[in-house]
């Protein structure tokens, strides 16, 4: 039972450089999100998915893009890496109205 | 901007004392969840209560919620060193889409 399965645990990238962080629920959930978690600063919505084939912005979209590929699978890609995106990053997926089920985070390190 | 803020920041506390955190919020909800964060982890949901309940109850848990005064707050009876963790309040704002809204959370140290 894998819930929410979050691609990479962790990564290095230098300023510039882009890279896609992959997540997969197995729930049959219709809405799933992507937050950021910084200190002191709790989480912040990048982008959110209410159904296959929709996207939204949240509170802090600017330098990621999604793509909801599939019921399945979201994913949130930064194009050109700046040291302000240095976070963790969480997927969560919930059935409408219900609780949110999270993965275990990436730890993006941008140098 | 958070929606929901927790208080307090911090709280340290002895095993078998009783934990009390608060959240506030600022618009209408549709309901209002506590989730907990284990250090390193993803979040893990606790507790949903609806716009229309008062209190509910899990376990060690009791949630109040009071939307006159747009505030709830967790209680955790008994604690244990296992309950070392982070707790976030998050709120489901009612007239529009399911866009659950974080606060900072409260740190919660258990010593045993």
């Amino acid at each position: 039972n894998a819930g929410v399965t979050q691609t990479p645990k962790f990564q290095v990238l230098k300023t510039g450089q882009s890279m896609t962080l992959q997540c997969a629920q197995d729930m049959n959930h219709n809405s799933m999100y992507w937050y950021r978690q910084d200190p002191g600063m709790g989480l912040r919505l990048i982008y959110y998915s209410a159904s296959e084939g929709t996207t939204d912005k949240g509170e802090v979209p600017n330098g990621y893009n999604v793509s909801r590929l599939n019921k399945r699978e979201f994913s949130l890609r930064l194009e050109s890496a700046a040291p302000s995106q240095t976070s963790v990053y969480f997927c969560a997926s919930s059935a409408a109205g219900s609780p949110l089920h999270f993965g275990n985070g990436t730890r993006l390190t941008v140098t | 901007s958070q929606q929901g803020e927790e208080d307090p920041q911090a709280l340290s506390i002895q095993e078998g004392e009783n934990a009390t955190m608060n959240c506030s919020y600022k618009t209408s909800i549709n309901n209002l969840q506590w989730y907990r964060q284990n250090s390193g982890r993803g979040l893990v949901h606790l507790i949903l209560i609806r716009s229309n309940e008062r209190e509910k109850h899990s376990g060690r848990l009791r949630v109040t919620l009071d939307t006159s005064k747009k505030s709830s707050s967790l209680l955790i009876t008994a604690s244990r060193a296992a309950d070392t963790a982070s707790y976030f309040c998050a709120t489901d704002p009612s007239g529009g889409s399911y866009i659950p809204t974080f606060g900072r959370g409260t740190s919660l140290i258990v010593h045993p």
